[in-house]
């Protein structure tokens, strides 16, 4: 079964840092790109960006280049998606997903809460 | 880049039909055939429900089809059930340096 696992849901503070992980197993993780996904408290979905895990080629969606760095460790099959300098404004659930031209399947995803 | 457009909420009684659109431009919608919908419940993650404009993934039922008509993409379920209320999102591919694009979302609810 293909399957993507999130890392636990994190609490942290105005400009901490922070690095969360996707880790793929039932296929050839360096075979496909993964995406990450940003949904916002009640709100849509937004294409961040993407990594190819074969290569680490990485491309971001124009809103998040510069935000954040998507990476990823195919070793361990784990792609991660971090921040350097988090601000209340990024709380939200971030989702990971493989991208075969669709996002199929879809990570659990992983709540980030970021609050003085 | 905006985010594709969809009505905010639709609604219908079961065992009815109905159709949510999705309205682009010709920079995604209109310029590829990779138009994906995915199903979201309250709390959990997004599903896929249709792929590559009218594509149905193994799994999903055949009540569910999709279509598209130059920069606008459309969903729909037949034969609505209570199962079928959730949030629906739109996805179109817009280029390599874009990326891709959601829709807003669309709250169905079955009456």
């Amino acid at each position: 079964e293909v399957q993507l696992v999130q890392s636990g849901a994190e609490v942290k503070k105005p400009g901490e840092s922070l690095k969360i992980s996707c880790k793929g197993s039932g296929y050839s993780f360096t075979s496909y790109w993964i995406g990450w996904v940003r949904q916002m408290p009640g709100k849509g979905l937004e294409w961040m960006g993407i990594i190819y895990p074969g290569d680490s080629d990485t491309r971001y969606s124009p809103s998040f280049q510069g935000q954040v760095t998507i990476s990823a460790d195919k070793s361990i099959s784990t792609a991660y998606l971090q921040w350097s300098s988090l601000k209340a404004s990024d709380t939200a659930m971030y989702y990971c997903a493989r991208i075969t031209g669709w996002f199929d399947p879809w990570g659990q995803g992983t709540l980030v809460t970021v609050s003085s | 880049q905006s985010a594709l457009t969809q009505p905010a909420s639709v609604s219908g009684s079961p065992g009815q039909s109905i159709t949510i659109s999705c309205t682009g431009t010709s920079s995604d919608v209109g310029g590829y055939n990779y138009v994906s919908w995915y199903q979201q419940h309250p709390g959990k993650a997004p599903k896929l429900m249709i792929y590559d404009v009218s594509k149905r993934p193994s799994g999903v039922s055949n009540r569910f089809s999709g279509s598209k008509s130059g920069n606008t993409a459309s969903l729909t379920i037949s034969g609505l059930q209570a199962e079928d209320e959730a949030d629906y999102y739109c996805c179109s591919y817009a280029g390599s340096s874009t990326l891709g694009v959601f829709g807003g979302g669309t709250k169905l609810t079955v009456l």
